[in-house]
């Protein structure tokens, strides 16, 4: 089957810097999505990585390591609009190409 | 542009009663998707589309069906709605998958279709 894990809840001051880890199980693994979602709105993304290493995008960093089945989304000098729901997602090939998000990490930032 | 536009915004069922979602995207996309969001979850894929003319399952099908009228519209239908099925569902589309990385990959989202069933 598939599966993935992250973090249900993270807390960070503004200006920090903070780690979302993702952890992935699942076959015909094409890439993995970042998006983020503030209350009451849709999801938008913010990153992919189909290969190994990191993609830096502004203030928003996201790496993958295919071999460990990881990633992770790295957001820096953190601003109280940053608290959101962040979702990792998986796109594979498996029956047809799919997107199978995670139940996403909620960030609360603190002044 | 307009996106990815979704109707209606809200809606309350009856059990039983029937309705169709509408989705409709103007960004020229082959893949159109139709998602479910229960509270503080994330979403799960019912149906998609890559192409028109075809549908696909996704992990929670069951209770839906889809139609891709064309290649801007991509409907939802619940045939006869039970309170399980009270839920936030999302549309979205997307283009060709670039292989490697970064922007080109990501799902745009319709503001969502807020449904209980009572």
């Amino acid at each position: 089957g598939q599966s993935l894990e992250q973090p249900s809840e993270v807390t960070a001051v503004e200006g920090a810097i903070v780690q979302i880890n993702c952890t992935y199980q699942t076959s015909g693994f094409y890439g993995l999505s970042w998006y983020q979602q503030h209350d009451g709105g849709a999801p938008t993304f913010l990153s992919y990585n189909a290969l190994d290493g990191l993609e830096e995008t502004g203030r928003f960093s996201s790496f993958l390591s295919r071999s460990d089945s990881y990633g992770y989304l790295l957001l820096q000098e953190l601003q109280m609009k940053d608290s959101a729901s962040y979702f990792c997602a998986v796109e594979a090939m498996t029956g047809g190409f799919k997107t199978i998000f995670g139940a996403g990490t909620r960030l609360f930032v603190k002044a | 542009n307009a996106g990815v536009t979704q109707t209606p915004k809200f809606q309350v069922l009856k059990t039983g009663q029937s309705m169709t979602l509408q989705c409709a995207q103007d960004m020229n996309h082959n893949s159109m998707y139709w998602y479910r969001q229960d509270p503080g979850m994330g979403l799960r894929l019912i149906y998609y589309s890559a192409s028109e003319g075809t549908t696909d399952k996704g992990e929670v099908p069951n209770g839906y069906n889809v139609s891709r009228l064309n290649k801007r519209e991509f409907s939802l239908r619940l045939e006869s709605a039970a309170p399980s099925q009270t839920s936030v569902y999302f549309c979205a589309s997307r283009g060709p998958l670039v292989v490697r990385w970064g922007v080109g990959n990501e799902q745009y989202f319709g503001p969502g279709t807020r449904l209980t069933v009572t």
